[in-house]
């Protein structure tokens, strides 16, 4: 298994620039989420899928798209990327269904915002 | 809405020496409880979790979890810290509405020699 997989590990962009974060998961998990990582304020969620043609918002959703159109793939998009938008991107999975399933992380994309 | 509070920034150890970093939550119900690791220019690293049961809840690595549901704290442990352990340390509790994780700002700990 090679578990949660994450494409780019690292990408500048100028401001205005949209992208696709990938991400991908061969664990057969229903649910998937992505988090932004930033100094001193740990992980904060943007979206979640609990399943195929399913997403909702996080805690910090704006300027950020997701779908999900197989089990495996979860991509995020930034439509038109903002320097606030600089940070550590991990996509993350688990099984859905009990709460006390362990979530496992990606590597990270380290996202640059000029 | 539940949250995490890990109220050290940096914890500094001498190798051999014990460690402990501190978590404390605020949820309503049954707390899931996790700690997670994180290297240098790695992803997060899952340690533990606490359930149900036993207090005391070993992991990987060496490290263990002591829970207290009165103080409600889920403090990391272990006997006798390496330098390898050097890391991001976080705590996490689960967010029933929507299964995702609620993250404390996390710890840095730093074992010298």
């Amino acid at each position: 298994n090679a578990g949660v997989t994450q494409t780019p590990k690292f990408q500048v962009l100028k401001t205005g620039q949209s992208m696709t974060l990938q991400c991908a998961q061969d664990m057969n998990h229903e649910y998937m989420s992505w988090y932004r990582q930033d100094p001193g304020m740990g992980l904060r969620l943007i979206h979640y899928s609990v399943g195929a043609g399913i997403t909702d918002q996080g805690e910090v959703p704006n300027g950020y798209n997701v779908s999900r159109s197989t089990t495996e793939d979860f991509p995020l998009r930034l439509l038109s990327a903002a320097p606030s938008q600089t940070s550590v991107y991990f996509c993350a999975s688990s099984y859905w269904g009990i709460p006390e399933e362990t979530q496992y992380f990606g590597p990270g994309t380290r996202l640059l915002v000029l | 809405a539940q949250s995490v509070a890990q109220p050290e920034d940096q914890v500094n150890v001498a190798e051999g020496n014990p460690l402990t970093v501190k978590c404390t939550y605020s949820v309503s119900g049954n707390p899931y409880l996790f700690w997670y690791v994180q290297y240098p220019n790695r992803g997060l690293q899952f340690l533990l979790k606490y359930i149900t049961g036993d207090n005391l809840v070993k992991g990987s690595y060496g490290f263990e979890a002591e829970f207290n549901k009165s103080q409600t704290s889920f403090h990391l442990k272990k006997p006798s810290a390496l330098v390898s352990d050097s890391a991001l340390y976080f705590c996490a509790v689960r967010d029933m509405s929507r299964r995702a994780l609620t993250f404390g700002s996390g710890t840095r700990l730093q074992v010298q020699p």
